[in-house]
């Protein structure tokens, strides 16, 4: 079995300050560990991907992320947020497994930027 | 580059009416998902399609059906519509089943 949470249901920066997402998860097998965004009244977008390569993961919009298995922990990092990082994020496992990949999605974590 | 192709964008429907939602993947994509986000909610699993071939079924009601078709297009069929299936109908595809999935913007379907 496989799951997801997201420490943070809501988080506040300030623009041009470092953003931390934070997500740990479970998994019965290796897991590949994505995480998503979603702007208000649009699609999930792919910011990245963990696939059991590089532990560090470098997505797009200047975002990153690390696999840590001791910690159980895929936590998502950009050094300057911009105001067009305000947005839901989310943080989503896959098993590889009998059930062909199906995606667990966690509860997500709101980003606000201020001005 | 060709995205997943999500029709419509917005449906409208009443109370005990049927509704079908199409999804077009991404060319060669072996694999479709489909994926339910109710108003302030995470995703949740509905159904999965490998080569045209159920391969996954999470929380999708017995009103609901899907398939997969020889073109790879999947259609997910709604009837008996309630009020709480007022959601956002993600369907996302994938090559292999660690690739990255791809999400199409969704269909907003509204019961009304």
């Amino acid at each position: 079995a496989q799951s997801v949470t997201q420490l943070d249901s809501h988080v506040s920066v300030s623009e041009g300050t470092p953003v931390l997402l934070r997500c740990n998860y479970s998994s019965s097998y290796s897991p590949s560990l994505f995480w998503y965004v979603q702007h208000p009244n649009k699609g999930l977008q792919l910011l990245l991907k963990y696939t059991s390569a590089a532990t560090l993961v470098k997505g797009i919009n200047g975002f990153e992320a690390e696999f840590k298995k001791s910690e159980t922990s895929f936590h998502l990092t950009k050094p300057s947020a911009h105001m067009s990082d305000a947005a839901e994020y989310f943080c989503v496992v896959s098993e590889a497994t009998d059930s062909w990949g199906k995606l667990q999605f966690g509860a997500g974590t709101q980003v606000v930027v201020t001005p | 580059a060709a995205g997943v192709i999500q029709s419509p964008r917005h449906l409208i429907k009443e109370k005990r009416e049927t509704a079908t939602l199409k999804c077009y993947p991404i060319p060669r994509h072996d694999t479709v998902y489909w994926y339910q986000q109710g108003p302030g909610q995470d995703p949740q699993f509905l159904i999965s399609f490998y080569e045209k071939m159920q391969s996954d079924k999470g929380s999708i009601p017995d009103r609901f059906s899907a398939q997969q078709f020889s073109d790879y297009h999947s259609e997910l069929n709604m009837s008996s519509l309630e009020l709480g299936d007022s959601a956002l109908y993600f369907c996302a595809s994938s090559l292999g089943a660690d690739d990255g999935y791809t999400f199409g913007s969704g269909t907003r379907l509204t019961v009304v």
